[in-house]
Parts: structure tokens; sequence; C-alpha cells
């Protein structure tokens, strides 16, 4: 298996609405991360899981909380999102840190009413 | 930090003609810089990357190039398809784990 799944693939929520995306590999990658992308820009990256343990989070705010159940699952908690944060979540993975090619899930369509 | 600017922001050519896209990056340290293509609606997929110690690296009909002494480097795309049509980014990294990414290039190729 040499793919990033995630799920799901489209998500339609309320502000007050807890969700959660899901991501998935089993090419026995050590590193996972999230990113953010808006409409005609790069991603942005937000959170970072190096064997299991997170490693960056770029000043996210606390309605996104990431979990790393094991080495192959990366979850991202939402929760009293706000309309902004509508956009294309990507996870994605890699061999390990620093710097080695990332890999990336095709992505969760986000819509916050 | 470090800064990656990429340009041009669209490119449309021939199918069959070349293309070229270029980013410079500010950050002397950065070793590793690779390209993606997303396709819409999917995610950005790895076509090919290069490291600080190499300058030049080619896969069949994409090829970069790296010139770490003016701190850019550039895709090139040869004899173009239809199916090239994406918006392509262009990435550096340095040993802080994090990728930076350029601002896309569209690129179409007409028929």
């Amino acid at each position: 298996d040499t793919e990033v799944t995630q799920t799901p693939k489209h998500l339609v929520m309320g502000m007050t609405n807890k969700k959660s995306l899901k991501c998935e590999q089993h090419m026995g990658h050590r590193a996972m991360y999230w990113y953010k992308q808006k409409a005609k820009k790069p991603p942005e990256l937000m959170f970072v899981y190096s064997y299991e343990k997170l490693s960056i989070n770029e000043s996210v705010p606390s309605r996104f909380s990431p979990e790393c159940p094991n080495s192959s699952l990366l979850n991202l908690h939402l929760h009293a999102l706000q309309p902004e944060d509508s956009a294309l979540y990507l996870c994605a993975s890699s061999p390990q840190l620093a710097p080695l090619e990332q890999f990336f899930g095709p992505g969760t369509r986000l819509t916050v009413l | 930090g470090e800064n990656v600017e990429q340009h041009p922001s669209t490119l449309s050519v021939q199918e069959g003609d070349s293309a070229v896209i270029k980013c410079t990056y500010s950050d002397s340290a950065s070793n590793y810089f690779p390209w993606y293509k997303q396709e819409l609606g999917k995610g950005p997929q790895l076509i090919i990357d290069i490291r600080s110690n190499v300058g030049e690296k080619k896969d069949q009909r994409i090829a970069v190039t790296l010139n770490k002494t003016a701190k850019h480097f550039s895709l090139h795309i040869t004899e173009t398809q239809p199916e090239d049509s994406a918006v392509y980014f262009c990435a550096v990294a340095s040993n802080t784990d994090k990728l930076i990414f350029g601002t896309g290039t569209r690129l179409q190729v007409f028929p």
C-alpha cells in the first residue's frame, strides 16, 4: 500500500458541531503532518507528529486538536470552528523527519456554516 | 525565516512546447527542494525532488536544476501534454522538518 487515505472526502459542519478528520497510511512512515489549504494558495503546515509524538504545532487555535493513536493513523478533532476555517485539510506522511519526501492524501474539503 | 518566491503565477503553452517554472529562496541552509503537482480536487503529488549536493536531476520529461550560489531552482517540463495541466508548487526545506511552499504556478497546456 503506497498511499495516504483521508476520510471523509467532504464535510459540512455548523459552528457548534464536533467532528473528526481521519488519515491513514500503511507505508511504515514515522512522520505525519496536517496541512490547511485555502483556495489558490499553497498548503500551510499545522501540525507534525514524529514517532506518534507531537513535534511541531504552528500556533494553531485550540479548536483544532490533533491525535496520533498509532503509527498508521492521524486524527484531527474539530470543535467550535469558524466559517473562515473552511478549507481543504491535507494529511501527509514521510519515512522520517528532516527533510524527506512527503506524500499527501487527497484531502478533506471542510465547509463551516 | 525562509521565503520562497515562485514565478510565473500562470503559464500557458501549446502541447509539445516546453514549460519552465522558477523558484528562489532566501535561506542558504536549505538543502531539499521538491516539486509538487496538484490537480483539481486532489492532494499535491510529489513529481521530482533534488538535494543540495546535486545540480540537476531528470525523470523522463521532467527535470529540476538547482543553483545554490544564486539560490534558485527550476522545474523543466518538455513535450508538454494536456494532462500536465495543473498547479505546480515548489517547496524548500532545511533541517527544521518543515516544507515551505512557493505560491504556485497554474500551468495550462492547450491541445
